[in-house]
């Protein structure tokens, strides 16, 4: 079935530095939707990026992602950490426009340091 | 930004109980979903709701568990009976038809 990888359960690194968390994904559509959510502690998750693109880089908020097909991936990236990056960040994967299922990945947290 | 209400905020009730989430979607969204979160874990996917049917569940969506939004009003997760590993937070989340969802801050539900 469908499914959705992140490596990292926690990345830890210093402020000012860049942030790169993993994504890969798996999925029999061709055309899937791939998401990146935040969520702050004891706030519910927000919508950072998404894309169906391929090859496209999306950014916003300082943060970008590009999605990669050939590698099934979708990397979120930024050049430098704040302190207010520190959070949950959720990976996520539709199957296309059909908004039936979203699936989430583990989810990373991102701890940055003064 | 668009939002999406939960209430109440925190239930706590005792094992066996019926318990009702409810949830006020962004208004003219079309697809509504209810996700659980176990403290530390990651969210996962319960069920999406479109049209007044269930479209796609989860092994997490138990018989025990029901969902349902009458005449418009709030879309409403129950569960009956409850069960301690219910404990959790519920996320609903709404849809204007596109994958991008709207949370809601959740309910957190104690099972004692």
């Amino acid at each position: 079935g469908d499914s959705v990888t992140q490596t990292e359960g926690l990345v830890t690194l210093t402020e000012g530095l860049p942030v790169m968390l993993n994504c890969t994904y798996q999925t029999i559509y061709s055309n899937p939707f791939l998401f990146w959510y935040v969520q702050h502690l004891n706030e519910s998750p927000r919508l950072l990026l998404k894309s169906f693109t391929d090859n496209k880089r999306t950014e916003h908020q300082g943060f970008h992602a590009t999605l990669h097909k050939s590698s099934s991936s979708f990397h979120l990236q930024k050049s430098s950490a704040q302190l207010s990056d520190s959070a949950l960040y959720y990976c996520a994967l539709s199957k296309g426009t059909n908004a039936y299922k979203v699936i989430f990945g583990k989810g990373t947290h991102l701890h940055v340091l003064p | 930004g668009p939002k999406v209400l939960q209430i109440p905020s925190h239930q706590i009730i005792d094992m066996g109980q019926m318990v009702t989430l409810n949830c006020d979607p962004v208004s003219n969204h079309l697809y509504f979903y209810w996700y659980k979160q176990i403290l530390g874990q990651q969210m996962e996917f319960l069920v999406n709701f479109y049209n007044g049917k269930v479209m796609e569940k989860s092994k997490l969506f138990k018989d025990q568990f029901s969902v349902e939004r009458p005449d418009g009003s709030y879309f409403t997760l129950k569960i009956q009976p409850t069960a301690l590993e219910d404990s959790a937070v519920y996320f609903c989340a709404s849809s204007p038809g596109l994958p991008e969802q709207y949370f809601g801050p959740g309910t957190r539900l104690t099972v004692l």
